[in-house]
């Protein structure tokens, strides 16, 4: 699992609330992403980052926002979640190989927007 | 130009079968080509991956053809067993964009016995 640990791993939440998920690792890699995965589309980028303090948009990041105030922890904040953002939402971290970066997902948090 | 399109959406295949999942890519500079297979409950976990620069890589009974005048690239499994039934997502990204994947829809195989 490359030692990525996602957490809450389930949260129910009211429209109109601040939900704040948390991702951790404990490799030190330097890139981390949030994808959501929803029937039909597979997964898609939210955010991701390069470093600390260092982030950037993926597809689908209305909504959302970041922040990486440590190289081990990736914050993903919905502001004011609404229904359209109950998804599983995974955290990666990328790691260099002969072939490229290649990524390992977290567990995923199963997220319910009411 | 970024998109993944996968097929198909399901797939059934008797034990012992051959299972074949396809994808196709507009963008020619996407340089690696990974797929991912997904338990429920669980998060993606690598299988197997491909460079442009070739055109097929086996790792077990798992098998990634891939077609570059095409665009197109697929997964074969061979002598599928039941413990193969999972979703399948194929993926491509730019090496010089941090690795950044874009996703194929998935598809869910299932393997009867």
């Amino acid at each position: 699992d490359a030692g990525i640990t996602q957490s809450p791993r389930h949260k129910v939440t009211e429209t109109g609330t601040p939900v704040t998920l948390r991702c951790h690792q404990t490799e030190n890699h330097r890139y981390m992403y949030w994808y959501r995965q929803d029937p039909g589309h597979g997964l898609r980028l939210i955010h991701y980052s390069y470093g600390v303090k260092d982030t950037d948009k993926g597809e689908v990041s209305d909504g959302y926002s970041v922040s990486r105030s440590k190289t081990e922890d990736f914050l993903l904040t919905l502001e004011s979640a609404t229904s359209s953002q109950t998804s599983v939402y995974f955290c990666a971290i990328s790691e260099s190989s002969s072939l490229g970066e290649t990524q390992y997902f977290g567990p995923g948090t199963r997220l319910l927007v009411l | 130009q970024q998109q993944v399109k996968q097929s198909p959406q399901s797939l059934i295949v008797q034990k012992g079968g051959i299972s074949i999942i396809n994808c196709a890519y507009e963008n020619t500079a996407f340089d690696y080509f990974p797929w991912y297979q997904q338990f429920p409950g669980k998060g993606p976990a690598l299988l197997i991956a491909i460079r442009p620069d070739v055109s097929e890589k086996k790792e077990g009974r798992f098998t990634i053809s891939f077609n570059k005048s095409a665009k197109q690239f697929s997964l074969h499994i061979m002598d599928s067993q039941p413990g193969d039934s999972a979703t399948y997502f194929c993926a491509a990204s730019f090496h010089n964009q941090g690795g950044k994947l874009i996703f194929g829809q998935g598809t869910e195989l299932s393997v009867k016995p």
